[in-house]
């Protein structure tokens, strides 16, 4: 089975700075799909950025951007010019890419992100 | 607003009694899914269903949990004779899955059950 492993039970970044939220993952699949996924207090599950595994190029997404290791099995997360509004739960997660596309996810069990004004 | 919504979202109930989740997914959207987060934790995916058809269950949906999806539209997920330990958050999520199409999860914002 394919766990996710986020070592950073809490992280703080002083606003308008940069930081990195760590991500190891174990799997013995080659194709499979990573996500960095945000939880405000609101509790709603935001997407903030996918990676496919057989995808070499690091993906980006305005501020945020990964650092995808497939080798290590390692996916963290670069948050750019920090904003207050960036302040959540930050949850990695796996999916394995089979023929039925179902999003059954793999959590991690999270990183709280706090923005220092 | 046409996101995924969920009702109640709390609910308190004494330890043997029976409770009903409802969950609205985005209208287009065929598939929704049916995740359990516990406090500290990450969601964990518990079912999910293609239009009518529940298509999985996990491992972690005992015999005292069930969950409908009549007419491919609304989800009804039901917990019988609640445990303290089905103290969690309940997060619906739905996708609209067809051949070629990216498809992406979204999320509501989950009903707190808390079981005395």
């Amino acid at each position: 089975a394919q766990t996710v492993t986020q070592s950073q039970p809490e992280m703080s970044v002083q606003e308008a700075e940069t930081v990195t939220l760590s991500c190891t993952y174990d799997t013995s699949e080659s194709d499979y799909y990573l996500f960095w996924y945000k939880q405000p207090p609101s509790r709603q599950m935001i997407l903030v950025i996918r990676q496919e595994a057989y995808k070499q190029q690091n993906a980006t997404e305005n501020r945020f951007s990964v650092n995808f290791q497939k080798a290590a099995k390692s996916f963290s997360l670069k948050i750019s010019d920090s904003q207050l509004g960036d302040a959540a739960m930050y949850f990695c997660a796996y999916r394995s890419a089979d023929g039925q596309g179902a999003q059954k996810l793999v959590f991690g069990q999270g990183t709280r992100l706090t923005i220092n004004p | 607003d046409t996101g995924v919504s969920q009702d109640p979202r709390h609910k308190i109930t004494k330890r043997g009694q029976n409770v009903t989740f409802r969950c609205d997914p985005i209208s287009e959207h065929n598939r929704l899914y049916w995740y359990r987060q516990t406090l500290g934790q990450g969601p964990e995916f518990l079912t999910y269903f293609q239009n009518e058809a529940q298509l999985e269950k996990s491992r972690l949906l005992s015999d005292r949990f069930s969950a409908e999806r009549p007419k491919g539209s609304f989800s009804t997920l039901e917990i019988q004779r609640t445990e303290q330990g089905d103290s969690a958050m309940y997060l619906c999520a739905s996708s609209a899955h067809y051949r070629g199409l990216d498809e992406k999860l979204f999320f509501g914002s989950g009903t707190q059950l808390s079981v005395l």
